[in-house]
C-alpha cells in the first residue's frame, strides 16, 4: 500500500493567497483526519471525517479554514486568505474502524510557509 | 486540564540506559492508548499500543498502563542514538470513536 499521500509537500505563499492542501487516504480506510503541528501548540486536530462526512470541525481555527471530502479517496483543506500565523506542518491521517487498534497512519505532511 | 499530558522534557539519557516516558490522561473511560514516535522533520509513526492494565513488551519497548491512576508510560531499554525523537502519547476515549487525543510530546535525546 502506498500509505497516506499528501500534496504538495512544501508550499510557500504570500499572505492573502489561497492555499489548498490535498490528501489521499489509505484505500479502504473510513476515517480521515487533518492535523496542524507547530512548536508552540504541538499537534492539533483540525477536523475529521467518517465515511466522507465531517464529524467534528471544532478544531478549525476560523472561517478562513475549510475542508471537504468529496469521495472516499480524496480530501482537501483550504485556507483563504492565508496569514503568516498559518505557517505550520499540516498532516493528514487515516484509519479503519474495527481494525485492531484502529491505528492512525499519517501522511508525510505539507510544510506551509506564509510570508 | 488537558486531555493528555506528558513530561515536557527534553529528556536526555546516555546510550544503553533506560529511557522512561510518562503520560497522564483525564478521561477515566478512555479505552486505548498509543505511543507514536516522530523524528525531526518526519510524520508520527505508531510504535506501541496498549489496551489493558499491565505491561506490554515489544523488543526494547515496554508500555505500561494503569487505568486506576490514569497513567501510561513507555520504557525504552538499551537506548540507542537512533531512538532520539519526540514521543507522542495518544488516547482514544470511549465516547469519541475514531478520534485520538495527543499529548504535546516529550523530546528524547540519547547521547553516545
Amino acid at each position: 500500500d502506498a500509505g497516506v499521500i499528501q500534496s504538495p509537500r512544501h508550499e510557500v505563499t504570500e499572505m492573502g493567497q489561497e492555499v489548498t492542501l490535498r490528501c489521499k487516504p489509505i484505500s479502504g480506510h473510513d476515517y480521515l483526519f487533518w492535523y496542524r503541528q507547530t512548536m508552540m501548540r504541538g499537534l492539533e486536530l483540525l477536523i475529521y471525517f467518517n465515511n466522507n462526512v465531517p464529524i467534528d470541525d471544532s478544531g478549525m481555527p476560523e472561517d478562513r479554514f475549510s475542508a471537504k471530502m468529496p469521495n472516499a479517496s480524496f480530501s482537501t483543506l483550504k485556507i483563504q486568505p492565508s496569514e503568516p500565523r498559518d505557517s505550520a506542518v499540516y498532516f493528514c491521517a487515516s484509519s479503519l474502524a474495527g481494525e485492531v487498534g484502529e491505528t492512525q497512519y499519517f501522511g508525510p505532511g505539507t510544510r506551509l510557509l506564509v510570508l | 486540564q488537558k486531555e493528555v499530558e506528558q513530561n515536557s522534557g527534553p529528556l536526555s539519557v546516555p546510550e544503553g540506559a533506560i529511557a522512561s516516558l510518562n503520560c497522564t490522561y483525564s478521561d477515566r473511560v478512555s479505552q486505548s492508548f498509543f505511543w507514536y514516535r516522530q523524528y525531526s522533520g518526519k510524520s508520527p509513526e505508531l510504535i506501541m499500543s496498549i489496551y489493558s492494565n499491565g505491561d506490554k513488551e515489544d523488543g526494547r519497548f515496554t508500555a505500561q498502563l494503569n487505568k486506576a491512576s490514569q497513567y501510561v508510560s513507555l520504557l525504552i531499554r538499551d537506548s540507542q542514538p537512533s531512538d532520539s525523537a519526540t514521543y507522542l502519547c495518544a488516547v482514544r476515549r470511549g465516547s469519541t470513536l475514531g478520534r485520538l487525543y495527543f499529548g504535546r510530546g516529550t523530546q528524547l535525546t540519547v547521547w553516545p
